[in-house]
């Protein structure tokens, strides 16, 4: 079955530092990737998809999420992290073959001290 | 235009018990996917449906089980409760015009169900 892994549980940065979170699955196929959000007492929210084209993905607020084939790889990043990107990051994946449903990983809770 | 809502926003429930959560999707979504997100996980695929009919499943047991509505709402049933059912149901809706194609899901801010 497929699987999605995100490397770290909790990352803890000051504001202005650089934030990169991994994200890997498991899926020779074709997939389309997803990084979503969830603030604190919000609803999951999108903040960038790649599904083919150009593998450097630019979403809101600034981040952005490089798609590596060779290393199932769906990294996302933010060069200068700001105290309201608190929140628990989520990468996800689509099997294209599968349907509609996403596959996520287990989450990256992110904590940017002022 | 209104969101994915979700109702109730909390519910406490002991073992053994039938629990239905109710979704209403985003206007002009005809496609409802369930989520279980336990807590410090990330969320699972329950089911989905599209077209009142169940449109793929994950890997939970029979006791959960699913309706679609023809205005599109959802509901999520959950027989005999236990005590791993504990967590965040989250309903997703999107404007999926053919099966095997994706479409952004957009999510409500969930059901939050506690298992004594």
């Amino acid at each position: 079955a497929q699987s999605v892994s995100q490397h770290n549980h909790h990352v803890i940065l000051s504001e202005a530092a650089s934030l990169e979170l991994g994200c890997n699955y498991s899926y020779g196929g074709t997939v389309n990737l997803f990084w979503y959000v969830q603030y604190p007492g919000q609803h999951l929210q999108l903040l960038l998809k790649y599904f083919s084209g150009d593998p450097l993905v630019k979403g809101i607020k600034g981040f952005e999420a490089e798609f590596i084939k060779s290393k199932f790889s769906f990294n996302l990043r933010k060069p200068s992290v700001q105290w309201s990107d608190t929140a628990e990051y989520f990468c996800a994946v689509n099997i294209k073959a599968a349907g509609n449903k996403l596959t996520f990983g287990g989450g990256t809770r992110v904590l940017v001290k002022p | 235009e209104t969101g994915v809502t979700q109702s109730p926003t909390h519910l406490i429930k002991t073992r053994g018990q039938q629990v239905t959560l109710r979704c209403s999707s985003q206007s002009g979504h005809n496609t409802v996917s369930w989520y279980q997100q336990a807590l410090g996980q990330g969320p699972q695929f329950i089911f989905q449906y599209y077209r009142e009919e169940e449109n793929g499943r994950g890997n939970f047991p029979p006791r959960f089980s699913g309706l679609q509505f023809p205005n599109y709402s959802s509901e999520l049933n959950v027989n005999a409760l236990e005590l791993d059912d504990s967590a965040l149901y989250l309903c997703a809706s999107s404007p999926q015009k053919g099966q095997g194609s994706y479409n952004e899901q957009f999510f409500g801010p969930g059901t939050r169900l506690t298992v004594l």
